[in-house]
């Protein structure tokens, strides 16, 4: 089935610290892919989604690019402050008219 | 309103009671999804109702759950005779559609802890 897997936290980094998190999918058809956000005490928030192969999401300095060849959605963001510490989510949807797959979710920590 | 909104946003229940869960999802949003987020364990899926049509159940753990959505707005989940492992934070989440182009917004969550 349908499915996402992403790297396991914590993940611990200092400020300005280059973030990576890597995310691989395995879908029948052509999902759509994304990434949601949850601070702490809030809920989820979409951060960035990208629709078909090499299309490159983009949000709040993060930025991620649909890899077909690799089935990738890897996160990444140059310089990590510490308001971003919160859970990040990959997720796909193979079509509209499903739900969204998420993966377990990794939780960053910015420190100073 | 501006977003999904949820309550109660916190519930705690006595093991063996029945709990309902309330979904106010954004006016004019085509579907409607429950989702449920468990320490550890990410998010899973639990039904998803759009339109009319009868909604998707498949991702219900048990006959203990069960879920409604009158006149394609507000959606209600019920479960019955609550365990502890139901403690989670309860999700709902409303769709969008503009042709190819799609979005959920999701609800703050309902946390709720069986004792």
């Amino acid at each position: 089935g349908d499915s996402v897997t992403q790297m396991e936290g914590p993940v611990t980094l200092s400020e300005e610290a280059f973030l990576t998190i890597n995310c691989t999918y395995t879908a029948t058809g052509y999902p759509s892919l994304f990434w949601y956000v949850q601070y702490p005490g809030e809920g989820l928030q979409l951060l960035l989604k990208a629709t078909k192969a090499d299309d490159k999401g983009s949000n709040k300095g993060f930025e991620a690019t649909y890899r077909k060849e690799t089935t990738s959605f890897h996160l990444e963001k140059g310089s990590v402050q510490v308001s971003d510490s919160a859970v990040y989510f990959c997720a796909l949807s193979v079509t509209s008219g499903y739900a969204l797959n998420f993966g377990k979710g990794t939780s960053l920590l910015v420190t100073p | 309103g501006a977003g999904v909104s949820q309550s109660p946003s916190n519930k705690v229940t006595e093991k063996g009671k029945d709990v309902e869960l309330r979904c106010d999802p954004i006016s004019g949003h085509t579907a409607l999804y429950w989702y449920r987020q468990s320490l550890g364990q990410g998010l899973e899926f639990l039904i998803y109702f759009q339109g009319n049509s009868a909604p998707d159940k498949s991702g219900l753990p048990s006959d203990r759950f069960s879920a409604e959505r009158t006149g394609g707005s507000v959606s209600t989940l019920t479960i019955q005779r609550t365990q502890q492992e139901d403690s989670a934070v309860y999700l709902c989440a409303s769709r969008f559609d503009r042709g190819e182009y799609y979005g959920y917004t999701f609800g703050s969550g309902t946390r709720l802890t069986v004792v």
